[in-house]
Parts: C-alpha cells; sequence; structure tokens
C-alpha cells in the first residue's frame, strides 16, 4: 500500500532563507508524486510532480524538489523564502494504474521578516 | 479549458440534520472524482472515489455516503450529522486513465453544532 509521510508539522524560516520540506514516500511500484500548496480557507494547488522523467523537477514560484528511489524521498525546497510562501504544504503519491492519491499530514511554513 | 465547482462555501448545520454537499467539474469527460475531508493537523483523508456514473468506492466507514448521478456530479451526504463530521471538505477530480495530478475545489467548512 502506498503512503507519504511529512516530516515536521510546522516548520518556520526567516525571510531569504532556504525552504526544505522532507517528504518520504511507500510505493510497491514506480509512483508518481506531488507537492500542493493550501492557502486558508481554499483548495490545494498544484506546485510540481514527478512522472518518472527528469529527477529534479521545477515547479511554479521557484520550487522545485528532487526525487531519490534509494532514499524513498521527494523533498520540496526553494533557495530564498519569500512571505507569500507561509501555507500549507502536502506531499503526495499515487501509483502507476491506480486510483487513488493519497496525501501526507502536511507540513505548515512559517516565515518570519 | 476544465473548471470545478464546489458549494455551499460554508455550512452550519445543527447535530441530526442531513447533509448534501455538491461537486461539478466542467470541460472534461468521464473523469475520476474524489471527496477528501480535512481535520486540522490531520492533512487529507479519502473518503469517497468513483471511477464513472453509479461506481462509488468507500475508504472510510463513517456516517457519510457518496453518489455520482451524472458524469461529471459528485455528492455527499449524510442522513444524521455528528460533531465529528465538522471539517474541510474538498470535492477533486483526475482524468480518466491517466495518472495525473488531481485537480481540487474551493472547499467546503462544515460545522456541526
Amino acid at each position: 500500500a502506498q503512503s507519504v509521510t511529512q516530516l515536521g508539522s510546522h516548520v518556520s524560516v526567516s525571510e531569504g532563507a532556504l525552504v526544505l520540506l522532507r517528504c518520504n514516500y511507500s510505493s510497491s511500484v514506480p509512483p508518481y508524486l506531488f507537492w500542493y500548496v493550501q492557502y486558508p480557507n481554499q483548495g490545494l494547488q498544484l506546485l510540481l510532480k514527478y512522472t518518472s522523467a527528469a529527477t529534479l523537477v521545477k515547479g511554479i514560484n521557484g520550487f522545485e524538489a528532487e526525487f531519490k528511489k534509494s532514499e524513498t524521498s521527494f523533498h520540496l525546497t526553494k533557495p530564498s523564502a519569500h512571505m507569500s510562501d507561509a501555507a500549507e504544504y502536502f506531499c503526495a503519491v499515487s501509483e502507476t494504474g491506480g486510483f487513488k492519491t493519497i496525501f501526507g499530514a502536511g507540513t505548515r511554513l512559517f516565515v518570519k521578516a | 479549458s476544465q473548471t470545478i465547482h464546489q458549494w455551499p462555501a460554508t455550512l452550519v448545520q445543527p447535530v441530526g440534520s442531513p447533509l448534501s454537499l455538491e461537486c461539478t467539474v466542467e470541460g472534461t469527460s468521464n473523469p475520476n472524482l474524489y471527496w477528501y475531508r480535512q481535520a486540522a493537523g490531520r492533512g487529507l483523508q479519502l473518503l469517497f472515489y468513483s471511477v464513472g456514473i453509479g461506481q462509488i468506492s468507500s475508504e472510510v466507514p463513517q456516517n457519510l455516503s457518496a453518489s455520482r448521478p451524472q458524469d461529471r456530479q459528485f455528492i455527499l451526504s449524510s442522513k444524521k450529522l455528528l460533531l465529528s463530521d465538522s471539517g474541510f471538505y474538498l470535492c477533486a477530480w483526475r482524468e480518466e486513465d491517466r495518472d495525473t495530478e488531481a485537480f481540487f475545489g474551493q472547499g467546503t467548512r462544515l460545522t456541526v453544532v
């Protein structure tokens, strides 16, 4: 069965600092992996996705993530945090040929001025 | 382009009352449809998904039910709400037979009092 673990329910960084949000997955078949962002009282918006092409994936708003099969990880990074990045971030996995997308518990990112 | 509509945006209901949340998708045919519930600090819990009209798969035994009366309409219902049904409900769709990302509605904030 597929699952996703996000390490750290809350992450706080200073404006301009590196953002690193951690995600580890479990899947019995090659996975598709996603990062979503959610602003308060809104739906989820896709940041980026990995679908077995390049292992380094670039997304919107300057975010990127690297798929590491040996570590079963898909961590999200951004070189320089901006106040507008404050939101909740979800890592998700779906299996090739599967119907379901499974989400992690989410990481709330705080950005300090 | 495809759009997803979910309503109402907020809802306050007394314990024991019925519930009906509606979701419709435009601009695509035979989408996979999903209902998720988001509780504080617990990520997104997949409640139901549907791969076609009248086809509903339930992920978690609970006080809720789902129906898909039309290809692009997905309804979440309850006959008698419980306090524990409070939460943020999200509808989502994915393209049929493709391992693409899910697209989300804006969500419904349900408070059971």
